[in-house]
């Protein structure tokens, strides 16, 4: 069963400061991996798909990188609005079924 | 733009079941499969499942399996997540989502989400 083991589990920056977020899949499923941020009370946004593709609308100072098995996200200078929490996910093989990361928060130092 | 729309607030008792709606617009309902996801108090994201668009084929959770039905009414473009047998740690807020990239093979994302349905499980 493929795992999605993301670190830090929190990552505490202030505003202007890098993000790096790590995902590390248990298995090589596949390179294609997707990034979400949830804020409270809210659903998950789609940030990255394939990896390194940015969604629709999302702005140039989040990326992605990797491939199977370790993916990063980055976020090149933290806005106020990016201190949230952030999941990986893939498809496994078979049977067919998504995995999410158990999260990374960012949080204001 | 495409929207899914999720029903309201259910408070139910142990034992008892659920069905949450989603409803889809902006888009060809039937071009895409729905993916359910759930979230306990503080914690994490739980794929649930997916119903896929063009045969209505579903694929459960191993944890969820024979407690759980997902299905289509492409009449009135809404997917639907039925939980039985419901337990205190079935409460969560539920998501629908929109299955996009390529999910028969590794490509599977999920760009559009519901805005959530919260359902307790409470005596």
């Amino acid at each position: 069963e493929l795992v999605l083991t993301q670190s830090p589990a929190t990552l505490s920056l202030s505003p202007g400061d890098r993000a790096t977020l790590s995902c590390r899949a248990s298995q090589s499923v596949s390179s294609y991996l997707a990034w979400y941020q949830q804020k409270p009370g809210q659903a998950p946004r789609l940030l990255i798909y394939d990896a390194s593709n940015r969604a629709t609308g999302i702005p140039a100072r989040f990326s992605g990188s990797g491939s199977g098995p370790d993916f990063t996200l980055t976020i090149s200078s933290l806005e106020p609005e990016d201190f949230a929490v952030y999941y990986c996910q893939q498809r496994n093989n078979w049977p067919p079924s998504l995995t999410f990361g158990g999260g990374t928060k960012v949080e204001i130092k | 733009q495409v929207q899914l729309v999720q029903s309201g607030t259910e408070v139910k008792k142990p034992g008892a079941s659920v069905k949450v709606s989603c409803k889809a617009s902006g888009y060809t309902f039937a071009s895409y499969g729905i993916t359910w996801v759930r979230q306990a108090p503080g914690q994490g994201l739980e794929w649930m499942g997916w119903i896929t668009a063009y045969n209505a084929n579903t694929y459960y959770a191993q944890k969820l399996q024979g407690r759980v039905t997902m299905t289509t009414d492409t009449s009135t473009s809404t997917a639907y997540m039925e939980l039985r047998s419901l337990r205190s740690d079935d409460t969560a807020m539920y998501f629908c989502a929109r299955n996009d990239g390529y999910c028969s093979g590794y490509n599977c994302y999920l760009a559009h989400w519901g805005q959530g349905t919260l359902v307790t499980v409470s005596s």
